[in-house]
């Protein structure tokens, strides 16, 4: 069972949906999670990032947790072509000092 | 301006050849990293150091050597005894190892080919 796990791409949205991604992950005791967007060529820029069960929404983005199923997701409103990339899910378990752990990534298309 | 830096930006090898990809964070960062990307995959851990003069293998380390002399640099070299170098080199960096809220930031990222 790999660490980290993202529902696989690619995904399409229409401008002005709700995108919808979803990761999960093995360790049980992981305690920090990490949504990174990736435009193609380039390098991860980080987005969100989440540390307790419930919501958290930056402006359109909004990260869930839930710790006990072992589940976290990125919902984007309002998407936007500009919101086309590949976004990563990246974890941090609670053994293992600094290092992550990253899904393979899920690519997002939002089209006009 | 502050912030993590790699270079070159691409890099062609000749097979049996060593190479040394560049990262440098004026950050003030302790940690730094070293990741693989390779096309449609997500990232691997290849090397990481939370301390000067202080690394530790991550998962795919066979090939690669790392040095950690300044905090402020990381250099990774790519041996003659990685088999399929070609992919995107990616360097991070985070403040405090360990510490949950703990962040890791990117560099722009080296392409390296084997020709």
């Amino acid at each position: 069972q790999k660490e980290v796990e993202q529902n696989s791409g690619p995904l399409s949205v229409p401008e002005g949906a709700i995108a919808s991604l979803n990761c999960t992950y093995s360790d049980r005791g992981s305690q920090s999670f990490f949504w990174y967007r990736q435009y193609s060529g380039k390098s991860p820029e980080l987005i969100m990032s989440i540390y307790s069960n419930g919501d958290k929404e930056d402006g359109r983005f909004t990260a869930q947790l839930n710790k006990a199923s072992q589940y976290v997701s990125l919902l984007i409103r309002d998407s936007q072509p500009s919101d086309s990339a590949t976004y990563l899910c990246a974890v941090r378990r609670g053994s293992t000092l600094g290092r992550l752990y990253f899904g393979r990534g899920t690519q997002l298309t939002v089209w006009p | 301006d502050g912030g993590i830096t790699q270079s070159p930006k691409y890099l062609f090898r000749k097979e049996g050849q060593n190479v040394t990809l560049s990262c440098e964070q004026n950050l003030n960062h302790d940690a730094m990293y070293w990741y693989r990307q390779d096309p449609g995959q997500g990232l691997r851990l290849i090397y990481y150091s939370q301390i000067v003069n202080d690394f530790q293998k991550g998962d795919i380390a066979e090939g690669y050597s790392v040095s950690r002399e300044k905090k402020e640099s990381f250099p990774l070299t790519v041996t003659s005894a990685q088999k399929n170098p070609t992919a995107f080199y990616l360097c991070a960096s985070s403040i405090l190892a360990g510490d949950p809220t703990d962040t890791q930031y990117f560099g722009p990222g080296t392409r390296l080919t084997v020709l």
